[in-house]
């Protein structure tokens, strides 16, 4: 079957331009949730996603940061004016939704993300 | 200090040896914990999944979680070349939104 399945694979675009990264979640995943890897900073949440509706945000690094999902499958995660710092990798995972009872979480699946370099 | 630290390695061993990659962390309100491997240019992908204390053992890889100590390893038996790559420990609380990721270890099993 089908995993996440991420585009572009790599982005490169100069400073101050916007850029949209897509992510197309596994069948019947609820759940979506966006993280970006840099060198220095590892592994870091960005939003995530239930639905069409985002509980989540606290991860956006500044206002510069948007996502949205529609029709509770793809999302897409928007940079505006985009700054050299934000060159890393864009992870997307999904999962299906637990139940909400105690050992009922359910594991993230990744896709491969998307190389972002700024020049 | 970041709530879950994870020796960077690079770890390197010979093909067959037992490979012992841990985890500590500090909140105690993680309750589920992941391990995923990574080869380079892919993204995690999902090695061993478990709930709260205990072992368990998918074919050559045992994953063990000690809450009272606040340590998580993963256990690699008979190593082999395709298991280079880098294994990352991961862990979330009851709401089960954002995981927290250790920095990852590199290992590398030469043949």
């Amino acid at each position: 079957g089908a995993g996440v399945s991420q585009s572009p694979s790599n982005k490169v675009t100069e400073k101050g331009k916007d850029v949209e990264l897509r992510c197309d979640p596994i069948s019947g995943h609820t759940a979506l949730y966006w993280y970006r890897q840099s060198l220095g900073q590892g592994l870091e949440f960005l939003i995530y996603f239930q639905g069409n509706s985002a509980p989540d945000k606290s991860g956006l690094p500044s206002d510069r940061f948007s996502a949205e999902r529609t029709g509770g499958s793809v999302s897409t995660l928007t940079i505006q004016r985009t700054q050299q710092e934000d060159s890393a990798v864009y992870l997307c995972a999904s999962s299906l939704r637990g139940t909400g009872g105690r050992g009922t979480n359910q594991p993230q699946h990744f896709g491969d993300g998307t190389r972002l370099s700024i020049l | 200090q970041k709530e879950v630290e994870q020796d960077p390695g690079p770890l390197s061993v010979p093909e067959g040896a037992i490979v012992s990659l841990n985890c500590t962390y500090s909140n105690s309100a993680f309750q589920y914990f992941m391990w995923y491997r990574q080869y380079s240019r892919k993204g995690p992908e999902l090695l061993m999944y478990t709930y709260s204390s205990g072992n368990k053992e998918d074919g050559r890889f045992t994953a063990q979680v000690d809450k009272s100590s606040k340590y998580i390893s993963l256990f690699i038996r008979d190593s082999q070349p395709s298991d280079s790559a880098t294994y990352l420990c991961a862990m979330n609380n009851n709401a089960g939104n954002m995981l927290t990721f250790g920095g990852g270890t590199r290992l590398m099993v030469k043949p």
